[in-house]
């Protein structure tokens, strides 16, 4: 199993919902990535997870809240979010964490696709 | 620091005919190089990458890509297109020390039948 699904595939919420992102792979990667993309646009790194514990937060607001409840699973929860926060959220996984000495390459999913109306 | 581009914001060519994707990188260290696609709708796909060695890099889907310390790039290729080769191509970039994955603004390619 070389895939890392995510769910929803869509989502629409309104600025006062509470909703989760899922990604989960079975792949035994112990890295962990979100990735905000807007279209068109480079992704951009959110949150690294290694070893199930928060090892990069690229200053992200805190209406995003990620968590990671084991080596397999990554969860984004979002809360009060702005229309400006609509876009694709790519998550990824890696076999170690990219972010230091090291040439893995990044597995990612399908995406998340949310509007924030 | 570190960072990657891509000159063009699409690249169009004709079925059959090659196809290149430019890529311009600059770091401290020694660079690793990275190719991703993404399809419409889907996220990106690992095409190949660059480490040490050999300056001719071949990858998936009969892509490849060649490393060129002297001129800093790091070029996309395919020989003969296909239409189903459409899609956005990101070309990305870190040193071997400590740093951020960097990737380039993206291009376009569109293949016509």
């Amino acid at each position: 199993d070389t895939e890392v699904t995510q769910t929803p595939k869509h989502l629409v919420m309104g600025m006062t919902n509470k909703k989760s992102l899922k990604c989960e792979q079975h792949m035994g990667h112990r890295a962990m990535y979100w990735y905000k993309q807007k279209a068109k646009k480079p992704p951009e790194l959110m949150f690294v997870y290694s070893y199930e514990k928060l090892s990069i937060n690229e200053s992200v607001p805190s209406r995003f809240s990620p968590e990671c409840p084991n080596s397999s699973l990554l969860n984004l929860h979002l809360h009060a979010l702005q229309p400006e926060d609509s876009a694709l959220y790519l998550c990824a996984s890696s076999q170690v964490q990219i972010e230091g000495a090291s040439n893995e390459k990044l597995f990612f999913g399908s995406g998340t696709q949310l509007s924030v109306l | 620091a570190q960072s990657v581009a891509q000159p063009e914001d699409q690249v169009n060519v004709a079925e059959g005919n090659p196809l290149t994707v430019k890529c311009t990188y600059s770091v401290s260290g020694n660079p690793y190089l990275f190719w991703y696609v993404q399809y419409p709708n889907r996220g990106l796909q690992f095409l190949l990458k660059y480490i040490t060695g050999d300056n001719l890099v071949k990858g998936s889907y009969g892509f490849e890509a060649e490393f060129n310390k002297s001129q800093t790039s790091f070029h996309l290729k395919k020989p003969s297109a296909l239409v189903s080769d459409s899609a956005l191509y990101f070309c990305a970039v870190r040193d071997d020390s400590w740093g951020k994955l960097q990737f380039g603004a993206g291009t376009q390619v569109v293949v016509t039948p």
